[in-house]
């Protein structure tokens, strides 16, 4: 398994979708889970940090089962400037954080 | 934003030349990471520094020199790149290892 490895993507949605992303990691003993997202040629940013019991903030909410080692992200009601590319990060054996490639979302009008 | 800055936002180079990349944090934090990220591909981690101290290189060419002379500063001298080199060069600051890290801008990198 990859250290971090998410839906290859893209996702091609409506304008007002529900919209899942999904990302398993392969250190089980992780202890950080963080969503960033990027627009095009910017740099990442926070988009929310998850939580073992799950987190919710607005119409994105965070899902983390440590068992299945899986990550997920629920983008409900989608907007315009929801596209941009989703990265799954988690810490590794060393402790120093580890981004997914990335899951491209476009939401269309 | 001002939370981490980096100068400049953009350059263009010849494979001779030498330049610097900075970055700056306000964030009063301890770790800071220089990463390099290529067209459409992720992002890829080249130096961590905690409390000044490099802990990490990913097997990064020694045309890339970093330095770190306090906690709030890091550099990426360059010397002798290849077109290869030319990319997006990404700095981040963070708590501590596990914890969140916060990006700037950026340099958008060309290598003629």
């Amino acid at each position: 398994r990859k250290e971090v490895e998410q839906d290859p993507g893209p996702f091609n949605v409506p304008e007002g979708a529900t919209v899942a992303f999904n990302c398993t990691y392969s250190n089980s003993a992780s202890q950080s889970f963080f969503w960033y997202r990027q627009d095009c040629r910017k740099e990442p940013k926070l988009l929310m940090s998850v939580y073992s019991s799950g987190n919710e903030d607005g119409r994105f909410t965070a899902q983390l089962n440590r068992a299945s080692q899986y990550i997920s992200l629920l983008i409900r009601d989608s907007k315009l400037s929801d596209s941009a590319t989703y990265l799954c990060v988690v810490n590794g054996p060393q402790g120093n954080l580890i981004f997914g490639k990335g899951t491209k979302l476009s939401v269309k009008p | 934003e001002t939370g981490v800055t980096q100068t400049p936002r953009h350059l263009v180079m010849g494979m001779t030349n030498k330049k610097s990349l900075k970055c700056e944090q306000h964030l009063g934090h301890n770790a800071m990471y220089w990463y390099k990220q290529s067209a459409k591909k992720p992002l890829e981690l080249m130096f961590v520094y905690n409390f000044k101290e490099q802990t990490e290189n990913n097997s990064v060419p020694s045309r890339f020199s970093p330095e770190c002379p306090n906690s709030s500063h890091l550099f990426l001298h360059l010397h002798t790149l290849q077109p290869e080199d030319s990319a997006l060069y990404l700095c981040a600051s963070s708590g501590g290892a596990y914890n969140e890290q916060f990006f700037g801008p950026g340099t958008r990198l060309t290598v003629l």
